[in-house]
């Protein structure tokens, strides 16, 4: 089976703080995605990523960055992380095939509460 | 991409049918429709796509109408594990936008 894994279910960090989100996935896949969750605004993308060291902004890139070193890892960075990225974020990956399929493979989460 | 219309809710009694509509009118030659469902405190789930023809997996069944501008997804019998947000979506390709999506309660 696909296992997607994110280093934390939950974080909690300060105002300001630097945050690394890490994602791993064990399948291979190229294509790497970063959702973030909040209730009444169902998922949004934030980045997207189709091969090592390629990064596509989503629809709501502000405040975060990406890192794609390795075809494995996906990690989303909040450089100064504010009250307003609490939120539960996902990480998913899928194949070139998957692509059209629409078929992602998602990470149990990461809740991040910024204080 | 286009825009899917899906019930906020839905209740199902456990072990009987579930029919979970989505209607997608401006759905474009294209467009596959993909469903997906979250189970409390998980991330979301694939459970099946189609085109134009219906299709059959494990999971659940997808009912695609004549003119794509409307879908149906079945679970033949729904257990209470089955209670989860299924989200309706459009694409031709990744990545996908997810709406709010329908919150089935299963009743045992």
């Amino acid at each position: 089976d696909v296992k997607v894994t994110q280093s934390s279910r939950y974080l909690v960090k300060r105002t300001g703080e630097k945050v690394f989100l890490e994602c791993v996935q064990d399948m291979d896949h190229e294509n790497m995605f970063w959702y973030r969750q909040d209730p009444g605004l169902g998922l949004r993308l934030i980045y997207f990523s189709y091969d090592v060291k390629m990064k596509e902004k989503g629809d709501i890139p502000e405040g975060y960055s990406v890192s794609r070193e390795k075809k494995e890892r996906f990690s989303l960075i909040l450089e100064s992380a504010s009250t307003n990225q609490t939120s539960m974020y996902l990480c998913a990956s899928t194949s070139p095939a998957g692509r059209r399929s629409g078929e992602l493979f998602f990470g149990e989460g990461s809740r991040l509460t910024v204080l | 991409d286009a825009k899917t219309t899906q019930p906020n809710s839905m209740e199902s009694n456990e072990e009987e049918p579930v029919h979970l509509p989505c209607n997608h009118s401006t759905i474009s030659g294209t467009d596959y429709i993909h469903w997906y469902r979250q189970l409390p405190s998980q991330g979301p789930e694939y459970v099946i796509h189609g085109l134009t023809s219906n299709v059959n997996n494990r999971m659940a069944s997808l009912a695609i109408a004549e003119d794509r501008k409307s879908s149906t997804l079945i679970l033949h019998r729904a257990t209470l594990r089955d209670a989860a947000v299924y989200y309706c979506i459009l694409s031709v390709v990744t990545p996908l936008v997810f709406g709010k999506g329908t919150r089935l309660s299963v009743i045992a």
